[in-house]
């Protein structure tokens, strides 16, 4: 079992939609969530992080966390073209230290 | 506010050639990561200086070392390169505890041939 999983890609929808991006993990112990947008041939941007069960809003985004499950997810509101990337899911905690573990990441095209 | 830096932006070796790539935090940071992303894949972590120490490692082998500056900065050595090496190597700044964010500079381009 890959130590964090996101739903295979790609995942397409029109411009105006909901995206919908999810994540689970092994380890019980992770403490922290980060959700990075990586455009073709560029570095990974942070776009969201989230420490405790529930929702957290931020524009467009929202990330939600449940801990009993092992899931994380990201929501894009309102998908925009300029949103196609690739999201990575990225996870740290108590037994991997400040290390993050990646995800192979979701392509994510939104089309006009 | 500068952002991370890293240099060079690109670099072509052959194989059993040494490389060092540089990279400087952001302003404030003190904490360094090292990644590796193969193409199509998500970044894996190769190890991490604090107090230009060694603090984590990842499932690396010892061809790749590193060097942290008192001014933070850090230097990825890889030697004897492979061609399995190539990849795009990722600097991350962040502050020193466990669960803060750490952000990315813009990845050296290494292509072994």
């Amino acid at each position: 079992q890959k130590e964090v999983e996101q739903n295979s890609g790609p995942l397409s929808v029109p411009e105006g939609a909901i995206a919908s991006l999810n994540c689970t993990y092994s380890d019980r112990g992770s403490q922290s969530f980060f959700w990075y947008r990586q455009y073709s041939g560029k570095s990974p941007e942070l776009i969201m992080f989230i420490y405790s069960n529930g929702d957290k809003e931020d524009g467009r985004f929202t990330a939600q966390l449940n801990k009993a499950s092992q899931y994380v997810s990201l929501l894009i509101r309102d998908s925009q073209p300029s949103d196609s990337a690739t999201y990575l899911c990225a996870v740290n905690g108590e037994t991997s230290g400040s290390r993050l573990t990646f995800g192979e990441g979701t392509q994510l095209t939104v089309n006009p | 506010d500068a952002g991370v830096t890293q240099s060079p932006t690109h670099l072509i070796k052959t194989r059993g050639q040494q490389v060092t790539l540089r990279c400087s935090p952001k302003s404030g940071h003190d904490t360094v990561s090292w990644y590796q992303q193969a193409l199509g894949q998500g970044p894996q972590f190769i190890f991490q200086y604090y107090e230009e120490e060694e603090r984590q490692r990842g499932n690396f082998p010892d061809r790749f070392s590193g060097h942290q500056f008192p001014n933070y900065s850090s230097e990825l050595n890889v030697n004897a390169l492979l061609l399995g090496d190539s990849a795009l190597y990722l600097c991350a700044s962040s502050l020193e505890w466990v669960g803060n964010e750490q952000f990315f500079g813009p990845g050296t381009r290494l292509t072994v041939l």
